[in-house]
C-alpha cells in the first residue's frame, strides 16, 4: 500500500491496558508526526520525529510514548490512559527541509473505557 | 507562540455562490501557510499552500501579512466542495499549528 498507513484503525482499551499504535509511510519522507484530534478541538501536534531529532510537545502526558525505529515507521505506545484520551490519532509524514506539506494517514479511533 | 484562528465552525452557501473561508494567524516571523481539506470518509489532505500561489479546484488563497490573514476563496461553490477545511501554519518542519476547522456546506 502506498502513502501513509495506520494500524489498527479502531482500538478500544481499558485504563490499565498497554497498547501501541503503528504508522508506516512509503513516501521516502524523513519526518513523521503524531497528532491528536478531539471533538471541538484543533488538531494537536503531539510529537515530531526526524532522523536528526525528536521534538516533543511538552504538554503531552508521559502515558504517551513515541518510538521511531527508522524513517518509515512510527509507533505510539499507550499505557494507563484516561477516558479523556479517547480521540482520533493521526500520523503524518513530510520531507523536512524540502517541503512542509503533511501527508496524513487515515487515523486510529481510540476509545478508552 | 504561533496561533491560527478560523472564526467560523460552519459555513453554509448555495451552489454557485461565492465562498470565503477565513483564517487569521499570529506569528512574528515569515509564516508558511497551508489549507488542508477533509472530504467525508477521506483522510486529511493538502489543498493548497501560499508559496505556490496556485489555484486548486477553483480555490485560491492570498497571504495578507498586513492583516495576518490567509482566507480561502472560490467564486462559485460546487456541491463537491462540501468538506472540513483546516488552515495550518508551519515554522520549519517542527512547529505545526492547525486551526479548529470550518465545515463548508454547499446547499444544492
Amino acid at each position: 500500500e502506498t502513502g501513509v498507513t495506520q494500524t489498527p484503525r479502531h482500538l478500544v482499551m481499558g485504563m490499565t491496558n498497554k497498547k501501541s499504535l503503528k504508522c508506516e509511510q512509503h513516501l521516502g519522507h524523513n519526518a513523521m508526526y503524531w497528532y491528536k484530534q478531539s471533538a471541538k478541538k484543533p488538531l494537536e501536534l503531539m510529537f515530531v520525529y526526524s532522523l536528526e531529532e525528536r521534538v516533543e510537545n511538552n504538554s503531552v502526558p508521559s502515558r504517551f510514548s513515541p518510538e521511531c525505529p527508522n524513517s518509515s515507521h512510527l509507533f505510539l505506545h499507550l499505557h494507563t490512559l484516561q477516558p479523556e484520551d479517547s480521540a482520533l490519532y493521526l500520523c503524518a509524514s513530510s520531507h523536512a527541509g524540502t517541503s512542509n506539506e503533511q501527508f496524513f494517514g487515515p487515523g486510529t479511533r481510540l476509545t478508552v473505557l | 507562540a504561533q496561533r491560527v484562528t478560523q472564526p467560523e465552525k460552519l459555513l453554509s452557501v448555495f451552489k454557485g455562490a461565492p465562498v470565503e473561508l477565513k483564517c487569521n494567524y499570529s506569528y512574528s516571523g515569515s509564516p508558511e501557510l497551508f489549507w488542508y481539506v477533509q472530504y467525508s470518509r477521506q483522510r486529511l489532505q493538502l489543498l493548497l499552500r501560499h508559496i505556490s500561489r496556485e489555484s486548486i479546484k477553483g480555490f485560491t488563497a492570498d497571504l495578507n501579512k498586513g492583516e495576518t490573514s490567509f482566507h480561502l476563496k472560490k467564486p462559485f461553490a460546487q456541491e463537491e466542495d462540501s468538506a472540513m477545511y483546516y488552515c495550518a501554519l508551519t515554522r520549519g518542519y517542527q512547529k505545526v499549528t492547525f486551526g479548529t476547522g470550518t465545515k463548508l456546506q454547499v446547499i444544492p
